[in-house]
């Protein structure tokens, strides 16, 4: 079945530094690609959704110059967290479409401190 | 809007079916009906999806009332792995994103 690797599985940063995470589908193109962000005990919040080629789209209240998304190719997205803070620590999930259906990353555990 | 209600938490015995049930009286006559479920600290995973029919696949079973205001994920025989937070999800064809609800918290008992 379908693959999407996310990296790093966990990374912690120190306050004010910008933190890189990618998605990879490994085995199939992904034109359009989602970034959700998971705070504990919550559910999955959808964040942007990243567009090949093109500029991502951001759900109401996500600052795009905060949470940069680049979707250069059809197998990688990059979201990157700049000048984090430890309010921007969650756990960060992406997902690519597959055909009619979404697979998803494991996704990456941010800790700022 | 997540457009699904679910109970927040259920149990079940290992070995018996475990029965979630999805509430989604606005569901239009364009919208898809999606399972996830989600182990602790991973990424969702896919479970099945239908339009209006019945399916079944070798995770699950998924039954959708005939007016489609509700549906039911049917897990067979469930095991201590199924534990999980378990997400209905009502996509509209066209409409690429997927909006999650709160889930429901499965917990299978030995």
């Amino acid at each position: 079945g379908a693959v999407v690797s996310q990296h790093p599985s966990w990374v912690i940063c120190k306050s004010g530094t910008s933190v890189k995470i990618e998605c990879r589908s490994l085995d199939f193109q992904a034109t359009t690609m989602f970034w959700y962000r998971q705070f504990p005990k919550q559910s999955l919040m959808l964040m942007a959704t990243s567009n090949e080629g093109s500029k991502a789209t951001y759900e109401q209240g996500v600052e795009k110059d905060k949470f940069l998304i680049n979707h250069a190719s059809l197998t990688l997205s990059t979201l990157t967290v700049t000048s984090a803070h430890p309010e921007d620590s969650s756990f960060y999930i992406c997902s690519a479409r597959d055909g009619l259906g979404y697979t998803f990353g494991s996704g990456t555990r941010l800790t700022v401190v | 809007d997540a457009k699904t209600t679910q109970p927040t938490s259920m149990d079940c015995a290992e070995g018996r079916a475990a029965n979630l049930p999805c509430n989604h009286s606005t569901i239009s006559g364009n919208e898809y009906v999606y399972w996830y479920r989600q182990i602790h600290s991973q990424g969702p995973q896919y479970i099945i999806h239908g339009l209006k029919n019945n399916e079944t696949n070798e995770m699950a079973s998924l039954i959708i009332t005939e007016d489609r205001k509700s549906s039911t994920l049917i897990l067979p025989h469930a095991t201590l792995r199924d534990t999980a937070v378990y997400y209905c999800i009502v996509r509209e064809f066209g409409n690429e994103k997927l909006t999650f609800g709160t889930g429901t918290r499965l917990t299978i008992i030995p």
